[in-house]
């Protein structure tokens, strides 16, 4: 069963250009949830995909976008890039329904660096 | 604006004793909290969790500890191990929301 995988897991980009970054949830699993984490920092919650909806956004410019299929799978994407941007983006998913948060499993993550 | 506070960036304990790791919060209208553990090149796995109706849970040498009146919870590890060494994210959920704080870096010396 495999659990949740990002890709690309690393890759580099030029300031002002676009990015696209893609999630798979854990089988089973209906939302996906992007963060960004810089360095030393905890993860900054992004925004949340469930039925193909962002259902919840938290404190990021409308450069940073997303979509969810109806496989759940996920994209996250980020136009004109700015070198602050760079950080490594973490891909959660887990149950709507679920209250307690036992069932948010992380992905690896995807880092990218803005130069 | 901070809302999940860990004050401590890192944390030396030795082997075999308790580790307490230590989180703040400022909204009220958070219903669980919840500790993840991550370590380098990998995701945050979860750890444990508690309800805001709760004051205490416990799984194995995890318990979190849960004071609404003061805002506070703490993790507490006993007995600590190697293995534990990792970076500790406290986290707060509210509608759907998860929100981490900047984590506390644990390292037990053998």
């Amino acid at each position: 069963d495999a659990g949740v995988t990002q890709s690309p897991t690393h890759l580099i980009k030029t300031r002002g250009q676009q990015v696209t970054l893609r999630c798979s949830p854990k089988s089973g699993h209906d939302t996906v949830s992007w963060y960004q984490q810089a360095l030393g920092q905890g993860p900054q919650f992004i925004f949340q995909y469930y039925e193909e909806e962002e259902r919840q956004r938290g404190n990021f410019p409308d450069r940073f976008s997303g979509h969810q299929f109806p496989n759940y799978s996920s994209e996250l994407n980020v136009n004109a890039l700015l070198l602050g941007d760079s950080a490594l983006y973490l891909c959660a998913s887990s149950l709507f329904l679920d209250r307690a948060g036992n069932t948010i499993y992380f992905g690896e993550g995807s880092w990218l660096t803005v130069v | 604006d901070q809302q999940v506070k860990q004050n401590s960036p890192s944390l030396s304990v030795q082997e075999g004793r308790i580790s307490i790791l230590n989180c703040d919060y400022t909204n009220s209208m958070f219903d669980y909290f919840l500790w993840y553990k991550k370590y380098p090149a990998e995701g945050p796995t979860f750890l444990i969790s508690i309800s805001s109706i709760k004051d205490k849970n416990e799984d194995g040498r995890f318990t979190v500890f849960l004071n609404k009146s003061a805002k506070h919870l703490s993790l507490h590890i006993v007995p600590s191990q190697p293995g534990d060494s990792a970076v500790y994210f406290c986290a707060a959920r509210a509608y759907d929301k998860v929100i981490f704080g900047p984590g506390t870096s644990l390292s037990v010396i053998p």
